[in-house]
C-alpha cells in the first residue's frame, strides 16, 4: 500500500504569511494526487487535482505541485478563512490513501 | 448543482448489519464512478470503497473486504453502502463522493454518523 505522510502535523501562522505544506508518497504515484481541506464541522473540500489543477471557485493563492513521491501545497497569502486540516490523497493504485493531514491554525 | 445526501446512519450493536444510501441530484448519475469515505471521530479520512459509472467494478480497502458491499441504482440515482459484521472500528462518518475531471472525491455529501456500539 502506498503510505502517504504529511509535514508538519501542525503549524501555526499569521494572516498574510506565505504556507507551504508537504506530502510524500512511499512509491511513485505520477501526478495522481489531490488536496483536501477540512474545516471543523464541515466536510471536506477538493481544493486541488492531478497534483497542480486548482478546482473551479478555489482562490488562486492555492497552489499545488509535485509529481512522484514529493508533492506540495502552497497557500501564498494566508487569510483568516484558511485555518482547516489539509489532507493529500493518492488515486494512483487501490487502496487510494489520505496523508495524516496538516492542521492549520492562526496565532 | 451538484447534490449528495446521505442517510441510514445510527446506532448499531457489533456484529449487526446496516445499510447506508446516498440520493444524488444536480447531474447525470449514470455518468459517474462514485465512492464512500469515512472518518472516524477525530481521525482523519480514510477510503472505503468505489464503484464504476454501470456498477461493473468495484473496489474495497481491506479492512472492509467480505463484510461491505457497494452498489447503485443508475435509475433512482442513489448510492449504497451495506455493512454487514459491523466493528467498533467502524464507528465512523461515512461521506457519499463523486468525482470530477477523472479524479476522485470532488463532491461530498453532509456525511451519515455510524456508531457501532452495544
Amino acid at each position: 500500500n502506498t503510505v502517504m505522510t504529511q509535514s508538519p502535523t501542525s503549524m501555526f501562522t499569521s494572516v498574510g504569511d506565505r504556507v507551504t505544506m508537504s506530502c510524500k508518497a512511499s512509491q511513485n504515484v505520477g501526478i495522481n494526487v489531490g488536496w483536501y481541506q477540512q474545516k471543523t464541522g464541515q466536510s471536506p473540500k477538493r481544493l486541488i487535482y492531478w497534483a497542480s489543477n486548482r478546482d473551479t471557485g478555489v482562490p488562486d493563492r492555492f497552489t499545488g505541485s509535485g509529481s512522484g513521491t514529493d508533492f506540495t501545497l502552497t497557500i501564498s497569502n494566508m487569510q483568516a478563512e484558511d485555518p482547516a486540516i489539509y489532507y493529500c490523497l493518492q488515486h494512483n493504485s487501490y487502496p487510494w490513501t489520505f496523508g495524516g493531514g496538516t492542521k492549520l491554525e492562526l496565532k | 448543482e451538484v447534490q449528495l445526501v446521505e442517510s441510514g446512519g445510527g446506532l448499531v450493536q457489533p456484529g449487526r448489519s446496516m445499510k447506508l444510501s446516498c440520493a444524488a441530484s444536480g447531474f447525470t448519475f449514470s455518468n459517474y464512478g462514485m465512492a464512500w469515505v469515512r472518518q472516524a471521530p477525530t481521525k482523519g479520512l480514510e477510503w472505503v470503497a468505489t464503484i464504476s459509472y454501470d456498477g461493473s467494478s468495484t473496489y474495497y480497502r481491506d479492512s472492509v473486504k467480505g463484510r461491505f458491499t457497494i452498489s447503485r441504482d443508475n435509475a433512482k440515482s442513489t448510492l449504497y453502502l451495506q455493512m454487514n459484521s459491523l466493528r467498533s472500528e467502524d464507528t465512523a462518518t461515512y461521506y457519499c463522493t463523486r468525482g470530477a475531471n477523472w479524479s476522485p472525491f470532488a463532491y461530498w455529501g453532509q456525511g451519515t454518523l455510524v456508531t457501532v456500539s452495544s
